[in-house]
């Protein structure tokens, strides 16, 4: 059975601070790494990941996967209270039955002022 | 991107009654995904929508709980039937960018919050 593993399972942290998540995976035919950001209920998507070592940035936000570990970190600089939410990380794998996605249990960050 | 407009935004139901939920996306996509989010919990997919095709639902969920509905390649529903208190979750579906899921992300509707008293 897949396997996506985050964490820490949440933190708390001050504006100005760096945050650094983490993802670990245990799936067949694996395919792709992906992190999304969930302030209320719909996720919004933030990376794709299909390569190891190379660093995908958006902004302050940024990730690299790491096949060899089955890894992955997002990483956030310069903490805003906007950050504050929980993030996903979900693994994508062809399977048989089809293709899905599995979804780790997620970060929960808390940003303070 | 797709745009994805799901509904209800949310509901509070009776338990023994049934809830459906809609989702339309603005362009045609030949996979829609629904999952389910307990409280405290992460995303658990139910059920993958295939036009023209019955669902294929994943271990732990049937049809005759949560019945799927795709009838064309732009809308699905899901019904979640005799509901009860352990039902209250975030209901959300969800398409990828393009065709094949292995390639690209995957886009989220806005969800529905449903409460069973």
């Amino acid at each position: 059975e897949d396997k996506v593993v985050q964490s820490p399972l949440s933190l708390v942290v001050h504006e100005g601070d760096t945050v650094t998540l983490n993802c670990s995976y245990e799936v067949t035919n694996f395919r792709s790494l992906l992190w999304y950001k969930q302030e209320k209920k719909a996720p919004t998507f933030l990376f794709m990941l299909t390569s190891s070592g190379i660093e995908k940035k958006s902004g302050r936000l940024s990730s690299i996967l790491d096949k060899k570990e089955l890894s992955s970190i997002l990483n956030i600089t310069a903490t805003q209270t906007g950050d504050s939410a929980i993030y996903l990380c979900a693994v994508g794998a062809i399977k048989a039955a089809g293709n899905k996605l599995t979804f780790g249990g997620g970060t929960r960050v808390l940003v303070k002022p | 991107s797709a745009v994805i407009s799901q509904k209800p935004s949310r509901d509070i139901c009776q338990r023994g009654t049934s809830l459906t939920i809609q989702c339309q996306v603005d362009s045609q996509v030949t996979m829609m995904f629904w999952y389910r989010q307990q409280p405290g919990q992460s995303l658990t997919l139910i059920a993958t929508a295939n036009q023209g095709s019955e669902a294929t639902y994943e271990s732990g969920f049937v049809i005759d709980k949560f019945p799927i509905s795709r009838p064309n390649l732009t809308f699905s529903t899901l019904t979640v039937s005799n509901m009860s208190p352990e039902d209250s979750s975030i209901y959300l579906c969800s398409v990828p960018r393009t065709g094949n899921l292995m390639n690209t992300e995957a886009f989220f509707g806005q969800g529905t919050r449903l409460t069973v008293v």
